[in-house]
């Protein structure tokens, strides 16, 4: 079945880095834009950025350009984000999900479970 | 920036219809998506491209749009359809992607 399973997250001191994953499997992976989504403890959802099918395109949340890195692996069906700098503001649980995009807007249609990104000393 | 406001909470009785409106300035020109999201998992979408229902979803959940309005419409809500529900959306450029910032659905 179509699946997306996050990995990756964790405890991170305030200015460390982390890498999360994704590894899909039920599509051909390649086929689809992909995309990360974050969640505050609490609070709403947040786009933070996302790759076209390729790798071509890529973009990210004002707010977090320059210390996050999107990035794919299609012959490894894996979506990965680097991130860098991390603050507290950034603990969240941290969604990839496929996209449908095209110009009129991106629908998110296959989600995965969701990976916890704690930041604190 | 670019927003997209929604109400914070909507309550109705079973059987009731219940309407969560979504604003913002590029709806006339992008369109609109909904995302549902029970407690402790992850969203679901439940409409795309304005009133587009994905396969799975059921025919209660409809959506529309007008002006820099769009609404999710939840025809005779269910207990079960108790949830958060987020739209999403872009500014009119495209550059800027957001959520509005959710919905809390109770259905009692």
């Amino acid at each position: 079945q179509v699946q997306l399973v996050e990995s990756g997250g964790g405890l991170v001191k305030p200015g460390g880095s982390l890498r999360l994953s994704c590894a899909a499997s039920g599509f051909t992976f390649s086929d689809y834009y992909m995309s990360w989504i974050r969640q505050a403890p609490g609070k709403g959802l947040e786009w933070v950025s996302y790759i076209s099918s390729r790798g071509s395109t890529i973009d990210y949340a004002d707010s977090l350009k320059g210390r996050f890195t999107i990035s794919r692996d299609n012959a490894k069906n894996s979506l990965s984000l680097q991130m860098h700098s991390l603050r507290a503001d950034d603990t969240a649980v941290y969604y990839c999900a496929r996209t449908i995009a095209d110009l009129g807007g991106d629908a998110f249609d296959i989600w995965g479970q969701g990976t916890m990104v704690t930041v604190s000393s | 920036s670019y927003e997209l406001t929604q109400p914070p909470s909507v309550s109705v009785s079973p059987g009731q219809t219940a309407r969560i409106t979504c604003s913002g300035d590029a709806l006339p020109k992008k369109y609109g998506y909904w995302y549902q999201q029970k407690s402790g998992q992850a969203p679901v979408l439940v409409i795309y491209e304005d009133s587009k229902r994905p396969s799975g979803i059921p025919e209660r959940f409809s959506g529309s749009s007008s002006g820099t309005k769009a609404t999710l419409t939840i025809s005779g809500a269910q207990v079960e359809d108790e949830a958060d529900y987020y739209c999403y959306s872009t500014d009119s450029s495209g550059n800027h992607r957001v959520f509005g910032g959710g919905t809390k659905l109770t259905v009692l």
